[in-house]
């Protein structure tokens, strides 16, 4: 059962073009999500959170929205630079539990071509 | 550089062997994790140990098992092992349990089983 699902197995955009990476979760108990991003033969570095409190957190070019009653969230990257190519997974944490585990879709790879 | 630090980070090995991963979490986190990624895989959260105790379990193997040491470093073993096994591991670590928390990940121990 994938509770956090990233449909889009890659994308490629043009240098100083937007790049939006969607992700899907089914699970109503998450109230934290993030995004990592990861670069072949590294691990998974933060990039970006929001808490199901909010609907939109911004950081310099990256800026994720949440929709929590479609249980969708989307990370945009404005404007993409070719050092933004990578793999960025979407991962989401319950409230319940008291863990802080994350789970993680499946990651979608981002190519920006200059 | 996340703080974690984990190795060996290449082994190779036959099947039918067992091996044991290492990872040191960054200082002051008291919560570690391990997740595998398979080939076009997400990262499946495997097991998570707080301050020395086993705190959430995922998809792990009952032929793979974990501790968490006074120290705060922690060990996942892998044994009778299979093809199918090889993978990356990634530990991470974070400093609490609540679902706010960021999980920092180290650079993964790459297993390959021959």
């Amino acid at each position: 059962d994938q509770q956090v699902k990233q449909n889009s197995p890659s994308l490629s955009v043009q240098e100083g073009r937007i790049s939006i990476l969607n992700c899907d979760y089914t699970n109503s108990m998450f109230d934290y999500f993030l995004w990592y991003k990861k670069y072949p033969a590294e691990g998974p570095t933060f990039l970006i959170s929001i808490s199901s409190i909010k609907d939109k957190n911004e950081d310099g070019r990256f800026t994720v929205f949440l929709n929590k009653s479609a249980k969708h969230l989307s990370l945009h990257i404005v404007p993409s630079q070719p050092g933004d190519s990578a793999v960025y997974f979407c991962a989401a944490s319950e409230r319940s539990g008291n863990t802080g585990k994350l789970i993680f879709g499946q990651g979608t790879t981002l190519q920006v071509k200059p | 550089d996340s703080g974690v630090t984990q190795t060996p980070k290449h082994l190779i090995t036959a099947t039918g062997q067992r091996v044991t991963l290492r990872c040191s979490p960054r200082s002051g986190d008291l919560s570690v994790y391990w997740y595998q990624q398979s080939l076009d895989q997400g990262l499946q959260f495997l097991i998570q140990y707080y301050n020395g105790e086993e705190r959430a379990k995922g998809n792990i193997l009952e032929r793979f098992s974990a501790q968490q040491f006074p120290d705060l470093h922690s060990e996942l073993n892998l044994s009778s092992l299979e093809l199918g096994d090889s993978a990356l591991y990634f530990c991470a670590s974070s400093v609490g349990l609540s679902s706010g928390n960021t999980i920092y990940f180290g650079e993964g121990s790459w297993l390959t089983v021959v």
